[in-house]
């Protein structure tokens, strides 16, 4: 299986602060005949449902605030939430699909406000 | 909205059986377009893509831990997701979540199959424990 590596486990950022979590994947997760990198983002608030952020590491899903940014290629991503907010408190997950159906995810970063 | 709930969680001994449901609705969801998956949540741990079914029911999907124990199936005559699990062990305690695919990546002649979440359900609690 593809192991996915997320860090920090946790951090704690100011209101209004930039939040940066890192996810390492152990084998690129980029398919060079779409040019595509298999790489998705979830929130997760206390006792609700993961909800999906990113998928194509990059592409925002409906609804998203700007203030969350997804980059990266191959086996380096990063979720940025530019300026947090109180209602971003949560737990963030990357999650590869490159090896559909056995997708894997990290192991995810709890986000607090300092 | 796409809405997914589950039911059918509990507590029970470690080797009893649960069934779980996940029951599909929502305007313009047309639930037999899509891939299905159950997805949970391990107390103290991150989550685990348990099991997926493709959209005809034809493929099914498992992770090792729980291939020959869990048994995926859907109805789409009732827009209805399954999980038959048996010989239930201390270590499959979670959350279970019933979670939608998007649909196939299509390209020319050529689909394929993504398998990340765009709707999940509310989740249904598995305690396995004696």
């Amino acid at each position: 299986d593809i192991v996915m590596t997320q860090s920090p486990d946790s951090l704690a950022v100011s209101l209004g602060e930039r939040a940066t979590i890192n996810c390492n994947s152990s084998q690129s997760l980029f398919y060079s005949s779409n040019n595509k990198n298999y790489l998705a983002w979830y929130q997760q608030k206390l006792g609700r449902p993961p909800k999906l952020l990113f998928y194509w590491a990059s592409t925002r899903e409906s609804g998203v605030p700007d203030r969350f940014i997804g980059s990266g290629s191959r086996t380096d991503f990063t979720l940025t939430i530019s300026s947090l907010q109180p209602e971003d408190v949560a737990v963030y997950y990357c999650q590869q699909y490159f090896a559909t159906p056995h997708v894997t995810f990290g192991g995810g970063t709890r986000v607090e406000v300092k | 909205e796409v809405q997914l709930l589950e039911s059918g969680g509990g507590s029970v001994q470690p080797g009893g059986s649960l069934r779980l449901s996940c029951a599909g609705s929502g305007f313009f969801f047309f639930f037999q377009d899509f891939d299905m998956n159950w997805v949970r949540k391990v107390p103290g741990k991150g989550l685990e893509w348990v099991a997926g079914i493709g959209s005809t029911g034809d493929s099914k999907y498992y992770r090792d831990s729980v291939r020959g124990r869990f048994i995926i199936s859907r109805d789409n005559s009732q827009n209805m997701l399954y999980m038959q699990m048996d010989g239930l062990r201390v270590d499959d305690t979670a959350v279970y979540f019933c979670a939608k695919s998007p649909p196939a990546d299509c390209t020319g002649h050529s689909c394929y199959a993504l398998q990340f979440f765009q709707h999940w359900g509310q989740g249904t609690l598995v305690t396995v424990s004696s």
